[in-house]
């Protein structure tokens, strides 16, 4: 156990939808990553926040948005979906500093049917 | 461009040493990072380079050489349980943030 924890685990949706998945990081954390896999596929980076602020952003698509509140947990929110969103969605915490590990949640698995 | 490479399969012999490469081109590089993940679940941590060399920990050891953009992952004296996907990331920028390789498919067999 990471110490990181996402919900839900499981997710069924439609096409055109628009879902939220939630993301706790570690005790004292501050920075907090989303990824994308697809199925056999590599992990892609989507978004990272420090604090609260956004720091970093990788191939996030405009559908999909993200945002860490002042208890640092962080949310996903993805819109007008479509068949080819459905994935494993992890986020990932670490303390802050250059060094540190990036410790990841279970992830929320997306079906879009 | 970002670009990293690893083998896309390999397997071994319950017991036996393996060696997993692997390439990258970036920049802005800190460090590579290694991780383990079994299907459908988290990546969990395994090592972490920032100067070139090995770091051996247990039965897993990893190489980094930054000036040919080079680093292995050594498993030894390899378990059945060994068999997952073993990911190679690469740490970059100031925000630290990880770009991973497709992933290399181990299947340990008896």
């Amino acid at each position: 156990d990471s110490g990181v924890t996402q919900t839900p685990k499981h997710l069924i949706t439609a096409t055109g939808q628009r879902v939220t998945l939630r993301c706790s990081p570690r005790s004292g954390d501050l920075s907090v990553y989303w990824y994308q896999q697809s199925l056999d596929q590599g992990l892609q980076f989507l978004i990272q926040y420090y604090n609260g602020e956004e720091r970093a952003k990788g191939n996030i698509l405009e559908r999909f948005s993200a945002q860490q509140f002042p208890d640092l947990h962080s949310e996903l929110n993805l819109s007008s979906l479509e068949l080819g969103d459905s994935a494993l969605y992890f986020c990932a915490s670490k303390l802050g500093g250059e060094g540190d590990t990036q410790y990841f949640g279970p992830g929320t698995r997306l079906t879009v049917l | 461009g970002q670009n990293i490479d690893q083998p896309t399969e390999m397997t071994a012999t319950e017991g036996a040493i393996v060696q997993i490469n692997c390439t990258y081109q970036t920049s802005g590089f800190n460090g590579l990072f290694w991780y383990q993940q079994h299907a459908g679940e988290a990546p969990t941590f395994l090592s972490y380079n920032v100067l070139d060399g090995l770091e051996e920990k247990g039965r897993f050891s990893s190489f980094l050489s930054r000036s040919k953009g080079y680093s292995y992952l050594l498993l030894k004296e390899l378990q059945m349980k060994d068999s997952a996907s073993y990911l190679c990331a690469a740490s970059l920028g100031g925000y630290n943030k990880l770009i991973f390789g497709a992933g290399t498919r181990l299947a340990v067999h008896p």
